[in-house]
This record gives C-alpha cells, structure tokens and sequence, in this order.
C-alpha cells in the first residue's frame, strides 16, 4: 500500500541554519504530496503542496521538489528562524477512482531551532 | 472564503462517558470531510472519511463512529470512552473546486480521558 517516510527527529539547528527534512514515498499513479506544519498545540497548516513531477511548492522560505524517480519530496529552507520550530508532516494524497483525497502522513519530524 | 471549525477545542472525560466533537466547514457545498486523530508523539490516522451526507467510510475498527448529518457538518461520537481513546483530535475538508486536492484541517480537539 502507500506509505510516507520521513526522517526521524528531533532535528536541533541554530538560527540560520540550512534545514533539510527527507521525506520519500510509495504510491501507486501520481499522487499528490504535500508538506505540512504543526505549531506546539495547534492544528496542522498546510505548508507547500505539489501535483506533478518536478513540481517545486515553496512557501515562508520552505521549498521542496516533487521527484519521481527518487521517490522524494525533501523538504529545505536556507535559513531557519526560532518561529520555525514545530512538526513537519510529509503527506500524500492517493488518487483513484473513488476520488477521496485521503493523506497519509509520516510521523512527523519535530524541527527544533535554538537562538 | 472556506473555513472549517471544531469544538469544543479541549475536554476531560471519563472512562465509560460517552463523547461526541462537532465540525463544520462554511463557505463550500458537498466538500470531503475526515476525521484524523493524533495521539502523544505519534502521526495522524485516519479515522473516518465522508464523501456527502450519510455516507461514512471507517478506516480503522475502533470504538468510535462518525456521522454526517448535513451536508457541511462532521459529528465523531463514543458511547463509552476508553482511555487509549485520548489524543488529539482534527477535523478536515477537501473540495477539488477550490483547492486543488489539498484538505484543510481545524484547529484540533484535545481529549484526554482519565
């Protein structure tokens, strides 16, 4: 079945750091994949999405590339910020006949960045 | 705009109470609607999934149920809780007309059951 992998965390930077936060995974077709963010006791935002091969989402600094051929959808920024600290989820929408549009998630990596 | 709500955002309750958390999703019609629940230091699981009105699809057999009994409103009930029912709880919606196949999620619902 499909399934999200991402690299477990915690990840700890200083400020104005370069971050990378690896996500790959396995799907039948052409999903959608998708990153999202979880500020501490709040809901999830989404954060940058994309839909098709070599699709770059970017959004606040975040970037990352649809790459099929590797399976990933890494997730990078140049410079983090303290207010960058939360959980990041890597998530793919499956695509069918049903049409659904159900996520599946990895874990999640909790980004901590410190002054 | 589309905007999802969820309450109540916090409760406690006892094992063997029964539960209910309520969504509902404005500015849209017919939209997808889900239940994921998040419990202490783990991903999100899908619980629930609603493609229109009375249609419920169960992805895991637990001891909750869901029930949609208008078009943009998401209802997950217990008759008896149990504690490894504790987590954190989030509404969300998808509608392909707006959002290009991205679901929107709410603000969350913490129980803890004691």
């Amino acid at each position: 079945g499909n399934s999200v992998t991402q690299m477990e965390g915690p990840v700890t930077l200083s400020e104005e750091a370069f971050l990378t936060i690896n996500c790959t995974y396995t799907a039948t077709g052409y999903p959608s994949l998708f990153w999202y963010v979880q500020y501490p006791g709040e809901g999830l935002q989404l954060l940058l999405k994309a839909t098709k091969a070599d699709d770059k989402g970017s959004n606040k600094g975040f970037e990352a590339t649809y790459r099929k051929e590797t399976t990933s959808f890494h997730l990078e920024k140049g410079s983090v910020q303290v207010s960058d600290s939360a959980v990041y989820f890597c998530a793919l929408s499956e695509h069918g006949s049903s049409n659904t549009g159900k996520l599946i998630f990895g874990q999640g990596t909790t980004l901590q960045v410190k002054p | 705009s589309q905007t999802i709500h969820q309450w109540p955002a916090t409760l406690v309750q006892p094992v063997g109470s029964p539960l209910s958390l309520e969504c509902t999703v404005e500015g849209t019609s017919n939209p997808n609607l889900y239940w994921y629940r998040q419990a202490a230091g783990r991903g999100l699981q899908l619980l629930f999934y609603s493609v229109g009105i009375g249609q419920i699809s169960s992805e895991v057999p637990q001891n909750l149920s869901a029930s949609r009994p208008q078009d943009r409103q998401f209802i997950l009930s217990s008759k008896k809780l149990l504690l490894s029912d504790s987590g954190f709880y989030l509404c969300a919606w998808r509608s392909d007309s707006f959002s290009g196949n991205t679901i929107y999620f709410g603000e969350g619902s913490w129980l803890t059951v004691v």
